[in-house]
């Protein structure tokens, strides 16, 4: 039973344009939730969080969305650049349950085609 | 600073073989964790550890043993290899988590484990 659902294995866009990557989880007891980004060959490195009191971040060219009635949040990059090109994985927690704990979806390959 | 630094990078076994998989991280994280990734599956939680000297289940524990002697190093075993144990595993480490405080994981570079 999948908690985090990253329903697009793969997007490709083209440079300049946005990029937008979504995800979708089950349980409304999670009120944090992270973006990682993975290259090949390297391990995932943090790219940006909300949690649950807010429904929007953004950093630079990225920005997650939080619709907590709809149990969604989406990833923004504009403008997407090819450097960008590499697997996002969407992550989510209970802060206040098992708070060690990170649910990871399955991943989606973002290409950025110059 | 390294970061979280994983040995080895490859390598093959035979089944019913044993290996340990070492982490080590210098940002002097309480948290440290152990994932696998396997094609189409995401990240899964295998073990982790809150502490020097303590370790917990995650969500796939069996068939893997951990340590934790050192605050800096956080140990995986693999007692007798099985090919479903052929993944990519990744090690993690954090600060500790709070209920009004999340810190990111930073994660090791993986290391490619193929039993056959």
């Amino acid at each position: 039973d999948q908690q985090v659902k990253q329903n697009s294995p793969s997007l490709s866009v083209q440079e300049g344009r946005i990029s937008i990557l979504n995800c979708d989880y089950t349980n409304s007891m999670f009120d944090y939730f992270l973006w990682y980004k993975k290259y090949p060959a390297e391990g995932p490195t943090f790219l940006i969080s909300i949690s649950s009191i807010k429904d929007k971040n953004e950093d630079g060219r990225f920005t997650v969305f939080l619709n907590k009635s709809a149990k969604h949040l989406s990833l923004h990059i504009v403008p997407s650049q090819p450097g960008d090109s590499a697997v996002y994985f969407c992550a989510v927690k209970n802060s206040g349950g098992s708070n060690y704990k990170l649910t990871f979806g399955k991943g989606t390959l973002l290409t950025v085609n110059p | 600073n390294a970061g979280v630094t994983q040995t080895p990078k490859f390598r093959v076994l035979k089944t019913g073989q044993s290996m340990t998989l070492l982490c080590a991280q210098d940002m002097n994280h309480e948290y440290m964790y152990w994932y696998r990734q396997d094609p189409g599956m995401g990240l899964r939680l295998i073990h982790y550890s809150v502490g020097e000297g303590t370790t917990a289940k995650g969500e796939v524990p069996d068939g893997y043993n951990v340590s934790r002697l050192k605050k800096q190093n956080f140990l995986l075993g693999l007692e007798s290899a099985a090919p479903s144990q052929t993944s990519v595993y990744f090690c993690a480490s954090s600060y500790r988590q709070g209920s009004s405080y999340n810190s990111p994981l930073h994660f090791g570079n993986g290391t490619r484990l193929t039993v056959t």
